[in-house]
């Protein structure tokens, strides 16, 4: 079992360009979940899946964030235009259900310069 | 508000010595606690979640609702334990984890 996969693990942009992150879930996860993890911070939710719904996005900045789950299974998020307070890194999680246990992938470092 | 603090950003013990890493929250119902641990080169895991009350690699945590904290314990730390920390809460009816701020514990030899 490969777990969550996440690609590309590390990615360099300048600013203003945009951006894409893709996620792979755990097979028959149906929770999806995108953290923000600054550095030296804890991870902090952006946008929550149940199968291809967001049913969280509260924390998402949707003038230029924006993600989806097509056909309840990858999930691509994306930023556009990416500002240099965007890189950090960001992590995809699934899980079973809402209650179960949050399997996290490796993560994608985003450094904007 | 849904809060977490780990007031120790860096902590540093012997190997064989007893570690406390400390987790304290902020949350109005009956939350479940977590620890998540990050090796080094590692990906985000699950060390152990309070409802289960088990002990995972030495390490066990009690949730004490007076003082509200999930404070990680082990009495003889190893060099492999190593590693990032968190502290993550969930709340009543919510599904998103809410995570401290991290605590890297160092093992010296």
């Amino acid at each position: 079992e490969a777990g969550v996969v996440q690609s590309p693990r590390y990615k360099i942009i300048e600013k203003k360009q945009p951006v894409a992150f893709w996620c792979n879930p755990i097979s028959g996860h149906n929770t999806l979940y995108w953290y923000l993890q600054n550095l030296g911070q804890g991870p902090e939710l952006l946008i929550r899946y149940e199968n291809e719904e967001a049913v969280d996005d509260s924390q998402l900045p949707k003038d230029r964030f924006s993600a989806e789950r097509l056909k309840g299974v990858d999930s691509t998020l994306k930023i556009q235009p990416a500002e240099l307070g965007d890189s950090a890194v960001y992590l995809c999680a699934s899980s079973s259900d809402t209650i179960g246990e949050a399997f996290f992938g490796q993560g994608t470092r985003l450094t904007v310069v | 508000a849904q809060r977490v603090t780990q007031p120790e950003k860096l902590l540093s013990v012997f190997k064989g010595a007893p570690v406390e890493l400390k987790c304290n929250y902020s949350y109005s119902g009956s939350p479940e606690l977590f620890w998540y641990v990050q090796y080094s080169r590692q990906r985000l895991q699950l060390l152990l979640r309070h409802i289960s009350r088990e002990s995972i690699k030495g390490f066990t945590a009690d949730l004490n609702k007076g003082e509200t904290s999930f404070h990680l314990k082990k009495p003889f730390a190893q060099e492999e334990d190593s590693a990032m920390y968190y502290c993550a809460l969930r709340g009543q009816g919510a599904q998103k984890l809410v995570f401290g701020q991290g605590t890297r514990l160092t093992i010296n030899p």
